[in-house]
């Protein structure tokens, strides 16, 4: 199966700064999603994207598709205790239905 | 999350016993896929499925494992006589038909299944 390489694998941050996180891959991909996922609950979707150079926000979220298509990224600004969670970056190719995933960003945050 | 339901949320199993999951996707979706998670851990894949078709089952153990979708009905996860090593959580996604709709996938709640 398809291999998405995510990073920062943890990040720990002070509140009010801003994160960034990255997921790569080898192959081509014509949709990238990203989603958040608390303890104990499934992972909700954040931000869809569907065109290379696409920039897209949602609050204080921003995702990017990337120009090559093989790359994504997210970005969190002024975080919030809440922001605690892990995000996935998954991609889906120009055929077929399958997403693949990425390993996760595990965001601490302290207060 | 809103709009696919997995039941039960928690699952208690004795080993040997079965362990079945339910999954019913979004509205209008009819595509769904299931996943899963250990503790501290990713989302590693298992099967795709479309209504009464296995599509892709490559992340599906061999033996013990199945799914299906049927035509009318949620789509379940089976694991026959379970062993601890199956203790995950187990999320079901779906997704609508590619070419009618954004493509885009919602998770479910998840089943955490504890094997005794």
């Amino acid at each position: 199966g398809q291999q998405l390489n995510q990073s920062p694998q943890s990040m720990f941050i002070q509140e009010g700064e801003d994160v960034s996180m990255n997921c790569t891959s080898s192959s081509i991909f014509n949709t990238w999603l990203w989603y958040k996922q608390d303890p104990g609950e499934g992972p909700v979707l954040l931000i869809a994207l569907y065109k290379a150079g696409e920039l897209t926000s949602n609050g204080r979220l921003t995702a990017q598709f990337g120009i090559t298509r093989k790359d994504s990224f997210l970005n969190i600004s002024a975080s919030i205790p809440s922001d605690v969670g892990i995000y996935f970056c998954a991609g889906q190719l120009a055929t077929g239905n399958q997403f693949y995933f990425g390993t996760g960003t595990s965001l601490t945050v302290i207060p | 999350n809103a709009g696919v339901m997995q039941n039960p949320r928690h699952l208690v199993r004795r080993r040997g016993q079965e362990a079945r999951l339910r999954c019913s996707p979004m509205k209008g979706h009819s595509h769904v896929y299931w996943y899963r998670q250990l503790p501290e851990e990713g989302l590693k894949f298992m099967v795709y499925l479309q209504k009464e078709n296995i599509i892709d089952e490559s992340g599906m153990p061999k033996e013990r494992f199945s799914a299906e979708f049927p035509k009318e009905g949620p789509s379940i996860l089976r694991i026959q006589q379970v062993v601890r090593g199956d203790s995950a959580a187990y999320f079901c996604a779906s997704s609508p038909p590619r070419g009618q709709a954004k493509n885009i996938q919602y998770f479910g709640a998840g089943t955490r299944l504890s094997v005794l």
